[in-house]
């Protein structure tokens, strides 16, 4: 039973364009998410979260949209660069136990 | 350094090995927390210390896995009679207060 899901695995996008990361949940107890990002050999890196009481958050180029009615976030980078090839990963976490569920991950390619 | 640190970075064990593989987290982070990840998957969940007590072990796949954290601070991840299966990223992440978790690395186990 995968409660985080993100249903592209790879996503290609034009350096100086936007990149869009989507993110499906099915457990409505989640009330705090969160996006990582991973380079080969390194561990997750946190980049952004946001709180089940607001519906964005934005930090630089990087923002994040929460939908609960239909339980998906995205994560948006504006402007891509090459540095932000990576993989992607969404997790979620209920009350205060600070476990996280995540997603599969999405492979970004930025391109020159 | 700063960050979580783990060591081995890398182990190859034959299986029916015993393996420990530890985890030093960011100093003063109360929460530890170890994940399990496959190849082309996203991190599960194994275990989780609040201090040197361990809160939740739901996600450990069965009694050869084992996770102390007897002063609070380094943690060990012990697999007995490791199985083929049990090739994967090890991962631990530190936090202090809140649901933002900081990564190690990870160490990449081999069982041949």
């Amino acid at each position: 039973d995968q409660q985080v899901k993100q249903n592209s695995p790879s996503l290609s996008v034009q350096e100086g364009r936007i990149s869009i990361l989507n993110c499906d949940y099915t457990n409505s107890m989640f009330d705090y998410f969160l996006w990582y990002k991973k380079y080969p050999a390194e561990g997750p890196t946190f980049l952004i979260s946001i709180s089940s009481i607001k519906d964005k958050n934005e930090d630089g180029r990087f923002t994040v949209f929460l939908n609960k009615s239909a339980k998906h976030l995205s994560l948006h980078i504006v402007p891509s660069q090459p540095g932000d090839s990576a993989v992607y990963f969404c997790a979620a976490s209920a009350g205060n136990t600070g476990k996280l569920i995540f997603g599969q991950g999405t492979t970004l390619q930025v391109k020159p | 350094g700063a960050g979580v640190s783990q060591s081995p970075r890398y182990k190859v064990a034959k299986r029916g090995q015993d393996v420990a593989l530890r985890c030093d987290p960011i100093s003063g982070h109360v929460s530890l927390f170890w994940y399990q990840q496959a190849l082309g998957q996203g991190p599960e969940f194994l275990t989780y210390f609040q201090n040197e007590a361990q809160l939740d072990k739901s996600g450990l796949p069965s009694d050869r896995f084992f996770a102390e954290r007897p002063e609070g601070s380094v943690s060990t991840l012990k697999i007995q009679r490791t199985q083929q299966e049990d090739s994967a990223v090890y991962l631990c992440a530190s936090s202090f207060v809140g649901n933002e978790q900081f990564f190690g690395p990870g160490t990449r186990l081999t069982v041949l």
